[in-house]
């Protein structure tokens, strides 16, 4: 069974700092990686997609992959309280199909605190 | 652009009673569709996706069905519900397997 693990958290840091969001995947054949962030009673809205080994950058928010390690994070610089919500990653096992079914983690629940 | 809505909002039902919660998607043809079902506190579980007019994967076995009559069109659907099928339930859909889903707004379902 494929799994993805996140901690769960709570998380909780201080306005402007660097939230640091961690997940893991179990299958090695995993091709696509996706952040979806969850406020309170809504839902997931997706805010960062990453393919390729390394860090990809979107203001604010910066993803790292690493296939070898099996292990995608999710920076989030100068926090602010507006970002405090559920964070939910999410892999593709698309295993070269046309549809791909999205393997959610738990979520971490991040907080911050002005 | 393509915008996906989900109905009802909210929705309280008796132990034993139907349900159906449609989902249709505007501005796309032929899009994968998907069910989810996330319950308090917990992570989101796949129920159903689908590839194509009355092309319907079950993932989980349960008292639950989906159809998709239309091309941009998806239901889900219990003829008698369980306590245990009260939940946050959210359609998606995705283009390719490479681009992730946009979710509806989703339906709080509970069930009494």
């Amino acid at each position: 069974q494929k799994e993805v693990e996140q901690n769960s958290g709570p998380l909780s840091v201080p306005e402007g700092a660097i939230a640091s969001l961690n997940c893991t995947y179990s299958d090695r054949v995993s091709q696509s990686f996706f952040w979806y962030r969850q406020y309170s009673g809504k839902s997931p809205e997706l805010i960062m997609s990453i393919y390729s080994n390394g860090d990809k950058e979107d203001g604010r928010f910066t993803a790292q992959l690493n296939k070898a390690s099996q292990y995608v994070s999710l920076l989030i610089r100068d926090s602010q309280p507006s970002d405090s919500a559920t964070y939910l990653c999410a892999v593709n096992d698309a295993g070269g199909t046309s549809y791909g079914k999205l393997t959610f983690g738990q979520g971490t629940i991040l907080t911050v605190h002005p | 652009s393509q915008t996906i809505h989900q109905w009802p909002a909210t929705l309280v039902q008796p132990v034993g009673s139907p349900l159906s919660l449609e989902c249709t998607v505007e501005g796309t043809s032929n899009p994968n569709l998907y069910w989810y079902r996330q319950a308090a506190g917990r992570g989101l579980q796949l129920l159903f996706y689908s590839i194509g007019i009355d092309q319907i994967s079950s993932e989980v076995p349960q008292n639950l069905s989906a159809s998709r009559p239309q091309d941009r069109q998806f239901i889900l659907s219990s003829k008698k519900l369980l306590l245990s099928d009260s939940g946050f339930y959210l359609c998606a859909w995705s283009a390719t397997a490479n681009y992730g889903y946009t979710f509806g707004s989703g339906t709080r379902l509970t069930v009494v």
